[in-house]
Parts: C-alpha cells; sequence; structure tokens
C-alpha cells in the first residue's frame, strides 16, 4: 500500500511568490496535518483537516492556509513567501481519532529565495 | 507553556550497545506519547507509543518508559545497530489537540 504522498519533492521560490504543496494520505485516512520542520528543528504544527473541516490550527500567520478535498487529499497554500518560510513542509495522515500516531510524507523542500 | 524538550541534542554509541534517549514533557495533561525516527531526505517515522494509564510498552528492540510524576519519557534501543542512526523525536499530545514535537536527538551508532 501507498504511504503518505507529496508533491513537489523540492521547490525554490522567491520572496513574495506564492506556492502549493499537495499531499495524498494514506487509503482509508480521513485526516490531514501539515507541518513545518526548520533545519535543526523538531516539526511544528501548522493545520489539522478532518472530513474536510479545520480541527487544529497553530501559530502561523495568515499568509498559510490549507484545505481538505472530498478524496481526503490536501493543498498548503503560502502567500507572499518570505525567506523564513524556507524549511520541509511535512504532511501526515491519520484515520482521524483522538490520540492517534501519524503517518508521515518524506516532505516537501522549500527554499525561499 | 506546551513544550516538549529532549535532555541531549547528541547521543554517540557503538554498535551492540544499549541507547536510552530521553525527553522531559511540561504539559502534566498530556495523554499519548510518541517517539519517530527520522533519517535524512526523510520524514518522521513512527516507532512506538503510550498511553499516560501505562508506563511502559515494548517493541521490537525498543521499549519507552513513562514517568508522569517528573513528565518524564525515554526510549530505550537495545543491541543498537547503525541503521539505528538517526535523528530521534518525542512528541505529546492532549486529547483533541496537535502533536507537539521535541528539538530532536542525533543518534551515531559507530561499528
Amino acid at each position: 500500500d501507498a504511504g503518505v504522498t507529496q508533491s513537489p519533492t523540492h521547490l525554490i521560490k522567491t520572496r513574495g511568490q506564492q506556492v502549493t504543496l499537495r499531499c495524498s494520505p494514506i487509503s482509508g485516512h480521513k485526516s490531514v496535518s501539515w507541518y513545518q520542520q526548520v533545519l535543526g528543528q523538531g516539526p511544528q504544527f501548522i493545520f489539522q483537516y478532518y472530513e474536510k473541516e479545520e480541527r487544529g490550527r497553530g501559530n502561523f500567520p495568515d499568509r498559510f492556509s490549507a484545505r481538505q478535498f472530498p478524496n481526503y487529499s490536501s493543498e498548503l497554500n503560502v502567500n507572499a513567501l518570505l525567506l523564513g518560510d524556507s524549511a520541509l513542509y511535512l504532511c501526515a495522515s491519520s484515520f482521524g481519532g483522538v490520540n492517534e500516531k501519524l503517518f508521515f510524507g518524506s516532505g516537501t523542500q522549500l527554499s525561499v529565495l | 507553556g506546551e513544550s516538549v524538550g529532549l535532555h541531549l541534542p547528541t547521543l554517540s554509541v557503538q554498535e551492540g550497545d544499549n541507547s536510552i534517549i530521553n525527553c522531559a514533557y511540561s504539559n502534566s495533561a498530556s495523554d499519548y506519547f510518541i517517539w519517530y525516527k527520522q533519517e535524512s531526505g526523510k520524514g518522521p517515522q513512527f516507532i512506538i507509543d503510550i498511553r499516560s494509564n501505562m508506563d511502559k510498552r515494548q517493541g521490537q528492540r525498543v521499549t519507552v518508559l513513562l514517568n508522569k510524576t517528573v513528565k518524564h519519557l525515554s526510549l530505550q534501543i537495545a543491541a543498537t545497530q547503525p541503521g539505528d542512526s538517526a535523528v530521534y523525536f518525542c512528541a505529546e499530545n492532549q486529547a483533541g489537540t496537535a502533536l507537539i514535537f521535541g528539538k530532536g536527538t542525533t543518534l551515531s551508532v559507530s561499528s
């Protein structure tokens, strides 16, 4: 069975641009979470979606937005990119219950120049 | 605040030794804890989890210990192998909230 898939794997953008990252969860999983991982740090929570509804949001500016589609795939959008947005963006999926382990994709490495 | 931290940023061991990676958490309301392993260029990989109604759980070559009194979590890896070299993260959550990660411990195994 396929795991969590993310695209693209690498992306280079310039300041002020907008980016869309994509994620397909494990088949049967209804919840998708997004994390930002800066080099040398642990992943930081950005969003969680369940059944197309936002279930939680981390401490990130409004430039960050996300959505989940009827097939449970998800997109993360970041507007007006800053140099500090350079990071590995991780998507994780789960069935959607409480206190569940998350299954992570390999991430999208975003570089903002 | 609701943060999860690790005691040591790096740990170096010899192949065959047992490794112990420690983690302190600050949210006494957290009731679920997970250990993840992250290799270079990959996403975090689930190792083992434990709920707050337990104090020990064993997997294949790994054991997680939870001490709620001092808010401490540890991961023990038996007979450490070079393939165990990676960054290890502990993560916590309280029911209904997001999984919060610590900063990670880099485990280096030399043969």
